[in-house]
C-alpha cells in the first residue's frame, strides 16, 4: 500500500504565480480532504470530496483556491494567483466510507511564496 | 460551533518520566475522537479512534482514554522516539469532518 501520495513536496513560487497541488488516495478509499497547515492556525480544513464530488467548500480561503477532483484517483488543488501569506504546508488525507473518517494523511507540500 | 483545546501546547519529558497530554471538547454529539501524530516534514499519522466514554486504547507506550468532556493520552515511560506532535480531533453527529485540535509538542530528552 502505497498510502496517500502528495507532489510536488516542495514548491517555491513568486507572488502571482499559479502553483497547482497534486494528490493520488488510497485506493478504495471514497473521501479525500485537503487541508492547510500554519504553525499560528493549526491544521485548516479546505475542502472534501465524496466520491469525487465537492461536499464543503467553505474553508477555501478565497476565489483564488480551487480544486478539483476529475477521477477516484486524483485530486488537484489550484491557487491562482499565489500571495506570501498561502505559504504554508498542505496536507491531502483520503479516508474510507462508513462514516468512521478515520483520515491518512500525505506526506505534504510545503509551499514557499516570496 | 465544535471546538477542542489541547494542553499543553508543549511539553519536556525526561526520559522515563510518564505524563500526560490533554483533548477537550465542546461537541454536538461525540461520535468518534481521534488521535494522531505528526513528525516533523510529515503528515499526521492515525493512532486511534475512541467512540465512547469510558473507552480506552492502548499501542505500546501510549495509551488513550474518554470521557464525556475530554481525552487523555497518557505516555508511560517516554522514550525520545516518542517525541512528535500529537493532535486530536472529533466528530460530531452531523456529517462533517472531524475538527482538529492545535497538537501538542512533546519532546523526549534522553
Amino acid at each position: 500500500d502505497a498510502g496517500v501520495i502528495q507532489s510536488p513536496r516542495h514548491e517555491v513560487t513568486e507572488m502571482g504565480q499559479e502553483v497547482t497541488l497534486r494528490c493520488k488516495p488510497i485506493s478504495g478509499h471514497d473521501y479525500l480532504f485537503w487541508y492547510r497547515q500554519t504553525m499560528m492556525r493549526g491544521l485548516e480544513l479546505l475542502i472534501y470530496f465524496n466520491n469525487n464530488v465537492p461536499i464543503d467548500d467553505s474553508g477555501m480561503p478565497e476565489d483564488r483556491f480551487s480544486a478539483k477532483m476529475p477521477n477516484a484517483s486524483f485530486s488537484t488543488l489550484k491557487i491562482q494567483p499565489s500571495e506570501p501569506r498561502d505559504s504554508a504546508v498542505y496536507f491531502c488525507a483520503s479516508s474510507a466510507s462508513g462514516g468512521k473518517y478515520e483520515q491518512y494523511f500525505g506526506p505534504g507540500t510545503r509551499l514557499t511564496v516570496t | 460551533e465544535d471546538q477542542v483545546t489541547q494542553s499543553p501546547e508543549a511539553l519536556r519529558l525526561q526520559e522515563g518520566e510518564s505524563s500526560s497530554l490533554n483533548c477537550s471538547y465542546t461537541v454536538s454529539g461525540l461520535r468518534g475522537l481521534f488521535w494522531y501524530r505528526q513528525d516533523p516534514g510529515k503528515g499526521p499519522e492515525f493512532l486511534f479512534t475512541l467512540y465512547s466514554a469510558g473507552e480506552e486504547k492502548e499501542k505500546e507506550r501510549l495509551k488513550a482514554t474518554l470521557t464525556k468532556k475530554e481525552s487523555f493520552l497518557h505516555i508511560t515511560a517516554p522514550k525520545p522516539e516518542d517525541s512528535a506532535t500529537y493532535l486530536c480531533a472529533v466528530l460530531n453527529s452531523g456529517n462533517t469532518p472531524p475538527v482538529f485540535g492545535k497538537g501538542t509538542r512533546l519532546s523526549v530528552i534522553a
